[in-house]
């Protein structure tokens, strides 16, 4: 069965460090999506990143870098050189195709990452 | 362009009572979906609907129904509301044309307490 699993509950880093949620995920399929979404305090989920299954190029926007890895069926994110303003919950999620061919998304259970001043 | 606008954004209701929780967007998405948020769980996927008149159950269906009567609108109703639906709850859309993942439009969410 599809699953995604974030293993870490919550993260504390102090300004400037860097550091990487991990996320790993379990699928049948041989095309799949995963992405990254963020929860700031305010609520609101905002999309981060997508990356399809037949790309493991690592990419990088800013400070924000994601490593995907299709050996160890992971998709990590790392923030460097963190600050406040990236605290949040971070969601990761797998997009899944259904028996009838439609679409839903499993997410993970989220990190939680407070960067202390 | 105001994206997927859920409403009402809090709202507490005594045990047994029923409510509609409303949702719309602009974006000519197809697809739509109803999550919950429980503290440390995730999102759970309630029922989704992948155009007008087609609805399935997701995850946790128990409790609730679905209507998909036009492209815009996504209704999620609460019958004889339990403790239990105390969450958060978050409708989304996308628009998908083909095999591959399209990105999720989140609205803002409504906070639900059931008393």
């Amino acid at each position: 069965a599809q699953k995604v699993t974030q293993a870490q509950t919550e993260i504390s880093v102090v300004e400037k460090e860097d550091v990487t949620l991990d996320c790993v995920y379990e699928t049948r399929d041989t095309t799949y999506y995963l992405f990254w979404y963020k929860q700031p305090p305010s609520g609101e989920l905002v999309f981060l990143i997508r990356r399809n299954s037949f790309d493991e190029q690592n990419e990088i926007s800013g400070r924000y870098s994601w490593n995907f890895q299709k050996s160890t069926s992971s998709f990590n994110f790392t923030i460097t050189a963190s600050q406040v303003v990236d605290s949040a919950v971070y969601f990761c999620a797998l997009s899944d195709l259904t028996t009838s061919g439609t679409y839903k998304y499993i997410f993970g259970t989220g990190t939680r990452l407070k960067v202390l001043a | 362009n105001a994206g997927v606008t859920q409403t009402p954004k809090f709202r507490i209701l005594k045990i047994g009572q029923s409510m509609t929780l409303q949702c719309a967007q602009d974006m000519n998405h197809n697809y739509m979906y109803w999550y919950r948020q429980d503290p440390g769980m995730g999102l759970k996927l309630i029922y989704y609907s992948v155009g007008a008149g087609i609805t399935d159950k997701g995850e946790v269906p128990n409790g609730y129904n679905v209507s998909r009567s036009t492209t815009e609108d996504f209704p999620l109703r609460l019958e004889l509301a339990a403790p239990s639906q105390t969450s958060v709850y978050f409708c989304a859309s996308s628009f998908v044309v083909s095999v591959k993942g399209e990105k999720l439009f989140f609205g803002s969410g409504t906070q639900l307490s059931v008393l």
